[in-house]
């Protein structure tokens, strides 16, 4: 079945450190991928998407790049904010399917 | 605010209490659906509803029971639970079924503790 394997956390960095969070998957067709920011206290938010090959997502500084020939949608910012503190979590979903398929969540602190 | 609103923000229940979690989306969107999110645990789907149907229960117990009245409003009704129920339970909603690249909209979540 579909899975979604992200990097292992916590992540504590620095403010102004660059940033990246590994998320590679398995599907046997061609999904849509996501990623999802869960601020304490809150619910998940989307915070960018890419529907095929090669499309980048991005918003808010954040960006991912969907990657079909090594399966990725690794997650990236030029310079992290104490903000930016959270956990990310890195879906799927397949065409025509009703579920979506996530992993499981990296939690990242930055420190001032 | 995400359109979201789920009621109460946190519940404590013995065992043998019931109780319902309620949900409400002010988006128009078709579909709903209810998560479980336990510590050091990925995301659990428990249920969907699309224009009021269910379409997938995935494998949740019976003492777990969604109502869904219409499409503005879910409920997860709750009754003779285990303290491994204890967890964050989310709800969401999407304009249509989520492989239509929709995305879902979450609230902020019930925190439920099971005494």
């Amino acid at each position: 079945g579909d899975s979604v394997t992200q990097m292992e956390g916590p992540v504590t960095l620095s403010e102004e450190a660059f940033l990246t969070i590994n998320c590679t998957y398995t599907a046997t067709g061609y999904p849509s991928l996501f990623w999802y920011v869960q601020y304490p206290g809150e619910g998940l938010q989307l915070l960018l998407k890419a529907t095929k090959a090669d499309d980048k997502g991005s918003n808010k500084g954040f960006e991912a790049t969907y990657r079909k020939e090594t399966t990725s949608f690794h997650l990236e910012k030029g310079s992290v904010q104490v903000s930016d503190s959270a956990v990310y979590f890195c879906a799927l979903s397949e065409k025509g399917a009703q579920k979506l398929v996530f992993g499981q969540g990296t939690r990242l602190t930055i420190n001032p | 605010e995400t359109g979201v609103t789920q009621t109460p923000r946190h519940l404590v229940m013995g065992m043998t209490n019931k109780k319902s979690l309620k949900c409400e989306q002010h988006l128009g969107h078709n579909a709903m659906y209810w998560y479980k999110q336990s510590a050091k645990k990925p995301l659990e789907l428990m249920f969907v509803y699309n224009f009021k149907e269910q379409t997938e229960n995935n494998s949740v117990p019976s003492r777990f029971s969604p109502e869904c009245p219409n499409s503005s409003h879910l409920f997860l009704h709750l009754h003779t639970l285990q303290p491994e129920d204890s967890a964050l339970y989310l709800c969401a909603s999407s304009q249509d079924l989520v492989g239509s690249n929709q995305p879902q909209h979450f609230g902020d979540g019930t925190r439920l503790s099971i005494l």
